[in-house]
């Protein structure tokens, strides 16, 4: 079993647009939850992190956090064509010697077409 | 512009060559680490370096060496690799504290495109 699991896509959605992109994890006590984004060629940037249960809004995303569910997803709204890109999910324990060492998800690739 | 550098960009090398990537971090963070991604996988983490100590490694192999001289640098040494290493390997810091619960993110290098020919 994938400790962390997304839905493989790829995703392709219209511009303007809604974009949900789905992630869960195996490990219950995982603590902190990120969401990168990873333009073709280049690094991982962080678009947004969570920790409690609940929604998390910033500009157009919001990350969704359900820890009963092992369940974080990321919505996107007004999708723009330079939203395309490899979206990452990426989860850690709880902290102390953790060391923000992530676990990432295999990576959804989303397609926003004008 | 990224707070954390790599160099080279890309890197071509035989079998039997050795290479050293190298990482700065300008962002005052206190750990360091070398994750691998390869095509159609997850990004692996290799080693984690916190206050210049190697706090983990995941069961890489020993032609990969890491070193951490100082908290601002990171290297990882290569030689006789093979060519399954051939991926994109990037250099992230982050600010830990062990008193804290929740981790701080990741911020990463641009990477280094490495090819083993």
């Amino acid at each position: 079993q994938k400790e962390v699991e997304q839905n493989s896509g790829p995703l392709s959605v219209p511009e303007g647009a809604i974009a949900s992109l789905n992630c869960t994890y195996s490990d219950r006590v995982s603590q902190s939850f990120f969401w990168y984004r990873q333009y073709s060629g280049k690094s991982p940037e962080l678009i947004m992190s969570i920790y409690s249960n609940g929604d998390k809004e910033d500009g157009r995303f919001t990350a969704q956090l359900n820890k009963a569910s092992q369940y974080v997803s990321l919505l996107i709204r007004d999708s723009q064509p330079s939203d395309s890109a490899t979206y990452l999910c990426a989860v850690t324990p709880t902290g102390g010697t953790s060391y923000g060492k992530l676990t990432f998800g295999q990576g959804t690739i989303l397609t926003v077409h004008p | 512009e990224t707070g954390v550098t790599q160099t080279p960009r890309h890197l071509v090398m035989g079998m039997t060559n050795k290479k050293s990537l190298k990482c700065e971090q300008h962002l005052g963070h206190n750990a360091m680490y070398w994750y691998k991604q390869s095509a159609k996988k997850p990004l692996e983490l290799m080693f984690v370096y916190s206050l210049e100590e190697r706090v983990e490694n995941n069961s890489v192999p020993s032609r990969f060496s890491p070193e951490c001289p100082n908290s601002s640098h990171l290297f990882l040494h290569l030689h006789t690799l093979q060519p399954e290493d051939s991926a994109l390997y990037l250099c992230a810091s982050s600010q830990e504290n062990i008193r804290q619960s929740l981790n701080s993110p990741l911020h990463f290098g641009n990477g280094t495109r490495l090819t083993v020919t």
